[in-house]
């Protein structure tokens, strides 16, 4: 049950347009869902976070959009520009002890000009 | 703030050979983590330490062998390398609170022919 299923593999968006990227997951003791950006040839890095007693977290173009009755999460790119072509990660992780994150598969975004 | 750095960057082992991958953070972080990254799963977790001197199995530990002597390095050994454990490494590190920020370092890439 620790899994975190995350669509789509790869995702190719127009400069300007809207990227989307869709995460679930069934372990209900999860109760922090953050959202890791990796360049190519880099680690990840924090991209943002939210918890679940909220519906919604924005942060300059990225939003987070959390359902948690359906356990589902999404990352939306508003305006996705070239410079947001990287891999992302959906994870998730729970209270209690050391911080075991479970990451999402990844994907790949490509934002053609 | 050199934050978390990985020696080396890239290397090429034979079948059977060992090797050590040092990790090393300047941020004072208790927690320490060593994750491989393959195509298409994700980041999976294979040893963390909550502290000086302390290992724990993560989700996929069989291969490796790990240790923290001192705060500030985290050491990731394969004491027989096989070809499965081509991939690329990272490391990171967190404070001790819940659900806080990784940092991750830039990754060994690692093949074993």
């Amino acid at each position: 049950q620790q899994q975190v299923k995350q669509s789509p593999q790869s995702l190719i968006v127009q400069k300007g347009g809207i990227s989307i990227i869709n995460c679930a997951y069934e372990n209900t003791a999860f109760d922090y869902f953050p959202w890791y950006q990796q360049f190519p040839g880099k680690g990840p890095a924090l991209l943002i976070a939210i918890r679940p007693d909220v519906s919604e977290k924005k942060e300059g173009r990225f939003t987070i959009s959390f359902n948690k009755s359906a356990k589902q999460f999404s990352l939306h790119i508003m305006d996705s520009q070239p410079g947001d072509s990287a891999t992302y990660f959906c994870a998730a992780s729970m209270a209690g002890g050391y911080q075991k994150v479970t990451f999402g598969t990844g994907t790949k975004l490509q934002v053609i000009p | 703030n050199a934050g978390v750095t990985q020696t080396p960057k890239f290397r090429v082992l034979k079948t059977g050979q060992s090797m050590t991958l040092l990790c090393a953070q300047d941020m004072n972080h208790e927690y320490m983590y060593w994750y491989r990254q393959d195509p298409g799963m994700g980041l999976r977790l294979i040893h963390y330490s909550v502290g000086e001197g302390t290992t724990a199995k993560g989700e996929v530990p069989d291969g490796y062998n790990v240790s923290r002597l001192k705060k500030q390095n985290f050491l990731l050994g394969l004491e027989s390398a096989a070809p499965s454990q081509t991939s690329v490494y990272f490391c990171a590190s967190s404070y001790p609170r819940e659900n806080g920020e990784q940092f991750f370092g830039p990754g060994t890439r690692l093949t074993v022919l």
